[in-house]
């Protein structure tokens, strides 16, 4: 059974500084892997998709990377801003599944 | 407009009683999901529906059925609210045609039951 685990599960960093969230998997046979970011009250949004043939995604200040031999994808955030403030989940479509399965997901604070 | 609304946003409700919750999109997508998200969990996959004619448990099912009245509505019922059952609900959509296919989401709905 697929599972998949983030570390750490909460993180609190000053302004400016760069940080790395970490998602690891059981199971490297996968179809993609998403980084969501949730606000409270207002559901998830989806940042980055990595297909399995994929090594990263970049968007703006955000890079994901995905390594299936490791069982390992990480979410870099440069010079964090106070608006980065959420919890960052990580989810992945399993080969041969329907569904995504998720972490628990890293609650992110960085202070101004 | 958001594209994928819920309602109710907050419900508090006792034990034994029938609640429902309604999810509507205006994405067009066939794809709808139902998901619970506890603290320190994730989020657990309840129903899916990959259109009309289609329903599929998910890996939590137990205590929950669904409905899907049209391509643009999926309501999820607790047919006896348990205390357990406490928790943030969310209905996503997606559309398989998309290239990289992801699923968007709803506001969620927070459910207390005493």
């Amino acid at each position: 059974k697929q599972e998949v685990t983030q570390i750490p599960a909460a993180l609190s960093v000053p302004e400016g500084e760069n940080l790395v969230l970490n998602c690891s998997f059981t199971d490297s046979a996968i179809y993609n892997l998403q980084w969501f970011r949730q606000d409270p009250g207002k559901g998830l949004t989806s940042l980055l998709l990595i297909q399995s043939s994929q090594r990263e995604q970049t968007s703006g200040r955000l890079n994901a990377s995905l390594d299936k031999s490791s069982g390992r994808s990480t979410l870099y955030i440069a010079a964090s801003q106070p608006g980065d403030s959420a919890t960052y989940l990580c989810a992945l479509y399993p080969f041969g599944g329907n569904k995504l399965v998720f972490g628990a997901g890293t609650i992110l604070r960085v202070k101004s | 407009d958001a594209d994928v609304t819920q309602t109710p946003r907050n419900r508090i409700t006792k034990t034994g009683k029938r609640i429902m919750l309604e999810c509507s999109q205006t994405k067009g997508h066939d794809r709808m999901y139902w998901y619970r998200q506890d603290p320190g969990l994730g989020l657990q996959l309840i129903y899916y529906s990959f259109d009309v004619k289609d329903i599929n448990k998910g890996e939590i099912s137990d205590g929950y059925s669904v409905s899907r009245q049209a391509q643009a509505k999926f309501s999820l019922s607790l047919e006896s609210a348990i205390p357990n059952q406490t928790a943030l609900y969310f209905c996503a959509t997606s559309d398989p045609r998309q290239a990289q296919e992801t699923q968007y989401f709803g506001p969620g709905t927070r459910l207390l039951v005493l």
